[in-house]
């Protein structure tokens, strides 16, 4: 299992300009969430998913948009960069919802991360 | 507001040496705390996930503690290497649609 990979690793944007942040899951896990993290900062949630076909904003959605058609894909669209949106940009995945246990396959698995730079 | 805060923000500790690290929180609900570590240019990696009615998990070298009164938890890393140093981030899950990530320890161990 190669678990939970992002495409691209590295990427510099030039503001109002507009990219595709990948993520694909190969351990057939039902929930998928996208995450920031800026420096110094705590993660925060940008858009998750319950399964193929449903996603729900999270925290901190603006300037965000996402999609869900398999299980596997979960990319992360941004429209009209920004600098404010400069950050590490971490996907992640889960068997089960937060907060209907604690098994193992709760557990949520995350990618390494695409490091984004808006200039 | 929900918040998770850490301390100490970093610590530099030697090679062979045990170290805590100290969470507190103030989530409502609770559903269950994580403690999770991030190498470097790495995605977090799950150490511990602990209940409400959980008190202590151990993950081998890594020790986590749980006191839901006070609302507190702790890591305690024991004969620490040098592979130890990365961010240990606290989370606590409401079991809602948001976690609640603290900012980090920034741990280096030095040889």
């Amino acid at each position: 299992n190669a678990g939970v990979t992002q495409t691209p690793k590295f990427r510099i944007l030039k503001i109002g300009q507009s990219m595709t942040l990948q993520c694909t899951q190969d351990m057939n896990h039902n929930y998928m969430y996208w995450y920031r993290q800026d420096p110094g900062m705590g993660l925060k949630l940008i858009y998750y998913s319950v399964g193929a076909g449903i996603t729900d904003k999270g925290e901190v959605p603006n300037g965000y948009n996402v999609s869900r058609s398999t299980t596997e894909d979960f990319p992360l669209r941004l429209e009209l960069a920004a600098p404010s949106q400069t950050s590490v940009y971490f996907c992640a995945s889960s068997y089960l919802a937060r907060g209907q246990g604690t098994e193992p396959s709760y557990e949520q698995y995350f990618g390494p991360g695409t490091r984004l730079t808006v200039t | 507001k929900n918040q998770v805060e850490q301390s100490p923000q970093s610590l530099i500790i030697l090679e062979g040496k045990n170290c805590t690290l100290q969470c507190n929180y103030t989530v409502s609900p609770f559903s269950n705390l994580r403690w999770y570590k991030q190498d470097t240019g790495r995605g977090p990696v799950s150490l511990t996930i602990m209940t409400f009615s959980e008190n202590t998990k151990s993950n081998g070298r890594y020790t986590a503690t749980l006191d839901a009164d006070t609302k507190q938890s702790s890591l305690h890393i024991t004969a620490s290497q040098l592979s130890d140093s990365a961010s240990y981030i606290c989370v606590v899950d409401s079991g809602y649609s948001t976690l609640t990530f603290g900012k980090g320890t920034m741990l280096l161990v030095s040889p």
